[in-house]
């Protein structure tokens, strides 16, 4: 069955450090990868995609995530973190005959210290 | 605002009791897709339906169902509620696709169901 891991359940971080949070997946066909970010309260929202195409992907608020097809990975970065980047990161992915539905990983929960 | 909404924010319920969530999906959209957030399972699928009918079936139990309306909204019944339900419910959707291809899922806010 597919499924998402994410490395990191909680990272704690101060302003201006550089932030990688890592996300691989099990599956061996077409992939659409995601990551999405909760802040407290709040719905899910989507930072960024990767449909096909050049593998590094950006999105918003200065987020990037590069596909790494042989590693089955998909992992996010920002080279400088904001308080207000406080939240928790989602990792999901969308595999290709399984109908749109997507399948999250455990999620990661940043704390960013001012 | 991603343009999904959801009604109740909250639901306050016993054991045993039967509730109905609510989403209504954004504009032009035509699948709706429903997930349970827990604390112990994380994000997990329950259901998707597109125009009406039924897509896709996650992990949602027989208690569980859902129905898509003629007007696209959705709504999603639990019913012989247990305290392990306890959960927050989202509610997402997505334009139409052809050919296979996939549309991306803007999010609602949620309901948070609690079962005492």
């Amino acid at each position: 069955a597919q499924s998402v891991s994410q490395h990191n359940h909680h990272v704690i971080l101060s302003e201006a450090a550089s932030l990688e949070l890592g996300c691989n997946y099990s599956y061996g066909g077409t992939v659409n990868l995601f990551w999405y970010v909760q802040y407290p309260g709040q719905h899910l929202q989507l930072l960024l995609k990767y449909f096909s195409g050049d593998p590094l992907v950006k999105g918003i608020k200065g987020f990037e995530a590069e596909f790494i097809k042989s590693k089955f990975s998909f992992n996010l970065r920002k080279p400088s973190v904001q308080w207000s980047d406080t939240a928790e990161y989602f990792c999901a992915v969308n595999c290709s005959g399984g109908y749109n539905k997507l399948i999250f990983g455990a999620g990661t929960r940043l704390a960013v210290h001012p | 605002d991603s343009g999904v909404t959801q009604t109740p924010k909250h639901l306050i319920t016993a054991t045993g009791q039967r509730v109905t969530l609510r989403c209504s999906p954004r504009s032009g959209d035509l699948s709706v897709y429903w997930y349970q957030q827990s604390l112990d399972q994380g994000l997990q699928f329950l259901i998707q339906y597109y125009n009406g009918e039924e897509r896709a079936k996650g992990n949602i139990l027989e208690r569980f169902s859902a129905q898509q309306f003629p007007d696209l909204h959705s709504e999603l019944n639990l019913s012989s509620l247990e305290l392990g339900d306890s959960a927050l419910y989202f509610c997402a959707s997505s334009a139409p696709t052809s050919g296979g291809s996939y549309n991306e899922q803007f999010f609602g806010p949620g309901t948070r169901l609690t079962v005492l």
